[in-house]
């Protein structure tokens, strides 16, 4: 079953806007990765963010994580027609002995012009 | 450049017809996994290596196999495809099975 929950499902905002995005997850991680995939593409890494890590930044994004409430959110800064595309959260956990990623189902991002 | 490869990128094909999707890396990436992406479910997890002549089942390992003969190559093979397998197929690679993975452009596989 799928660990991290994205919120929101899509997320439409205007050129020049901000958009926040969110996930959630159940069971203790070590780190939680965002990706982004553009339609029909492989998904890009863009940022990791260790357990021990609560703030993180990459050019335009920034990423937080809060231990507590098992959750994180990615903020794009000053969007661009560019960042339409799935973003999605991964956390790694360990099944039946071994350490995976596990994927939720990822957020819609539409920047309009 | 650093990149995952994944042939075809497209396949159209009948049910039974066996069939092979290659992957193959050049970061010399020890762990490498395959995943397949459908609408509503997300991306699940196909099968995983850890390094040469080890492999795992992830989430979804019915109907596939694998091998990893060579650090580089991961190919999947659909014995006997069947419709509920026709699916956006990626490859992946990491250093590591929890790390930054590298993903293939993904392969569109529709059985008829």
């Amino acid at each position: 079953s799928q660990q991290g929950e994205e919120d929101p499902q899509a997320l439409s905002i205007q050129e020049g806007e901000n958009a926040t995005m969110n996930c959630s997850y159940k069971t203790s991680i070590n780190n939680l990765q965002w990706y982004r995939q553009n339609s029909g593409r492989g998904l890009v890494h863009l940022i990791l963010i260790r357990s021990n890590e609560r703030e993180k930044h990459s050019g335009r994004l920034r990423v937080t994580l809060d231990t507590s409430k098992k959750s994180s959110s990615l903020l794009i800064t000053a969007s661009r027609a560019a960042d339409t595309a799935s973003y999605f959260c991964a956390t790694d956990r360990v099944i039946q002995g071994a350490q995976k990623l596990v994927f939720g189902q990822g957020t819609r991002l539409t920047i309009n012009p | 450049e650093a990149q995952v490869t994944q042939n075809p990128r497209y396949l159209i094909t009948v049910t039974g017809k066996k069939l092979t999707v290659t992957c193959s890396q050049n970061m010399n990436h020890e762990y490498m996994s395959w995943y397949r992406q459908d609408p509503g479910l997300g991306l699940r997890q196909i099968y995983y290596s850890m390094n040469v002549e080890v492999t795992d089942k992830g989430d979804v390992p019915e109907g596939y196999k694998v091998s990893r003969k060579e650090k580089r190559n991961f190919p999947l093979i659909l014995e006997s495809p069947s419709p509920n397998q026709t699916s956006l197929y990626f490859c992946a690679s990491s250093e590591q099975g929890r790390g930054p993975q590298h993903f293939g452009d993904g392969t569109r596989l529709s059985i008829l």
